[in-house]
């Protein structure tokens, strides 16, 4: 069963605006991890946020937000203000216990000017 | 640069060749982890090393792939006999394993493997 849904595979954005990327996910336990990871044409796997799964504050890093409703099991990444250098593959992934972290398929931005 | 290095980052071969890939973690990072991202995919986990210990490997792990940390440092993917199906991005990642909760993992640049 899938365990981290995407279902954006690409979304535009103009620049200087906000943007929602969207996540849901599936688990049955009660202790989890949320990240979300930007990959840009390069290739490497950016860290951008994380949140936990009994963090009752939504977790914030600049402009990258995330908005956590745990009894819709989904995980938006927000990202206010919109640059240029923000378009890429944008990946969110699970861990439940202490290593398994599954990623979805991902979303691509495209920021326009 | 203190961050994960992996070497090569492009690698061609054939059919049939064998090929390793090398990762250098975040010094003093005591997790590494394999991964390998196929086109349009996600990072699928393929094995975590504690130290030098393997102590996970995913069920896409055949018998032809293998993973060495010998001294708890560097680590090695090998591919023996590779094939068609194997061409993939290749991701290490580490993580510090002193923070239970978040223990976040950080990415090299990966390799790209391409088997003709």
């Amino acid at each position: 069963a899938q365990k981290i849904t995407q279902t954006q595979p690409g979304m535009f954005v103009q620049e200087k605006e906000a943007v929602t990327l969207d996540c849901t996910y599936d688990t049955s336990d009660q202790s989890y991890g949320l990240f979300w990871y930007k990959q840009p044409s390069s290739g490497e796997m950016i860290f951008l946020i994380y949140q936990g799964s009994y963090d009752e504050q939504n977790a914030t890093e600049g402009r990258y937000s995330l908005n956590f409703q745990k009894a819709r099991k989904s995980a938006n990444l927000v990202i206010s203000a919109s640059q240029l250098g923000d378009s890429a593959m944008y990946f969110c992934a699970m861990r439940e216990g202490f290593i398994d972290m599954r990623f979805g398929a991902g979303t691509r931005l495209t920021v326009k000017p | 640069d203190t961050g994960v290095s992996q070497d090569p980052r492009h690698k061609i071969t054939k059919r049939g060749q064998n090929v390793t890939f090398r990762c250098d973690p975040i010094s003093e990072h005591n997790r590494l982890y394999w991964y390998r991202q196929t086109l349009g995919q996600g990072p699928e986990f393929l094995t975590y090393f504690q130290n030098e210990a393997q102590l996970e490997k995913s069920r896409l792990l055949s018998d032809r792939f293998s993973a060495e940390r010998p001294k708890g440092s560097f680590s090695t993917l090998e591919i023996q006999r590779t094939e068609q199906g194997d061409s993939a991005m290749y991701l290490c990642a580490s993580s510090s394993g002193t923070a239970l909760d978040t223990d976040t993992q950080y990415f090299g640049p990966g390799t790209r493997l391409t088997v003709l």
